[in-house]
């Protein structure tokens, strides 16, 4: 069974670089697509973007070029970083695996608050 | 971008009750189209994927339909676990993009 935990820090400063990672157990990075989705407090589901196991990403324009995620197939994790944080960025940031066809999620991680705040 | 439409953005049902909820694109999409359910401090549950597709382990009851503009999340006899936020998502062009979500509620 594939499962994914999103780890780093909760809060992050205004202008700061927000980190985080996400790693994969029971299943590989290869073969798929690997992305992160947030989610503002109270609020609906963003795409921020997404990788391909080896390289590849996509991201949502709407975040500016301030988002880069990367991979690391040796540790089975990829991370998000995202510049430049304003409080617009507070929301729980989801990773989740696309499920090979169909350019859907199946594998999401539990999610976790990151608070831009000073 | 492609901007996703829900309606109704919530509803009140009762167990055994049947459930449409309905989705619809600003512009056509193919059948590239997922359904989510979200329960509170839960990540979302893949449902449906290209329109029609049951996510395996989900039951039957859950039916994806359309294809283009409009489509539609049907539940054919509602369980006390279906009370949920429901989500649909395009994936035919970037970025993807979500629904603004429809909450099911309890009558």
């Amino acid at each position: 069974q594939v499962q994914l935990q999103e780890s780093g820090p909760g809060l992050v400063r205004p202008t700061e670089t927000l980190s985080l990672t996400c790693t994969v157990s029971g299943g590989s990075l290869s073969d798929h697509y690997w992305g992160w989705i947030r989610q503002p407090p109270g609020k609906g589901l963003e795409w921020i973007g997404y990788i391909y196991y080896n390289g590849s990403p996509n991201y949502n324009r709407s975040l500016k070029s301030r988002a880069t995620i990367s991979v690391d197939t040796s540790k089975n994790r990829f991370s998000l970083e995202l510049t430049s944080v304003t409080a617009a960025d507070t929301a729980v940031y989801y990773c989740a695996r696309e499920r090979g066809s169909g350019w859907s999620f199946d594998y999401w991680g539990q999610g976790t608050l990151v608070t831009v705040s000073s | 971008d492609v901007q996703m439409t829900q309606s109704p953005s919530s509803v009140s049902a009762s167990v055994g009750d049947r459930v449409t909820i309905t989705c619809r694109a600003s512009q056509g999409i193919g059948n590239w189209l997922a359904w989510y359910q979200q329960k509170p401090g839960k990540a979302p549950k893949l449902l449906i994927y290209t329109a029609s597709s049951l996510q395996t382990g989900v039951p039957s009851r859950f039916r994806g339909s359309g294809s283009g503009t409009d489509f539609t999340l049907t539940i054919s006899s509602l369980q006390p676990e279906d009370f949920a936020t429901y989500y649909c998502q395009q994936a035919n062009s970037f970025p993807y993009t979500f629904g603004q979500g429809t909450k099911l509620e309890i009558k």
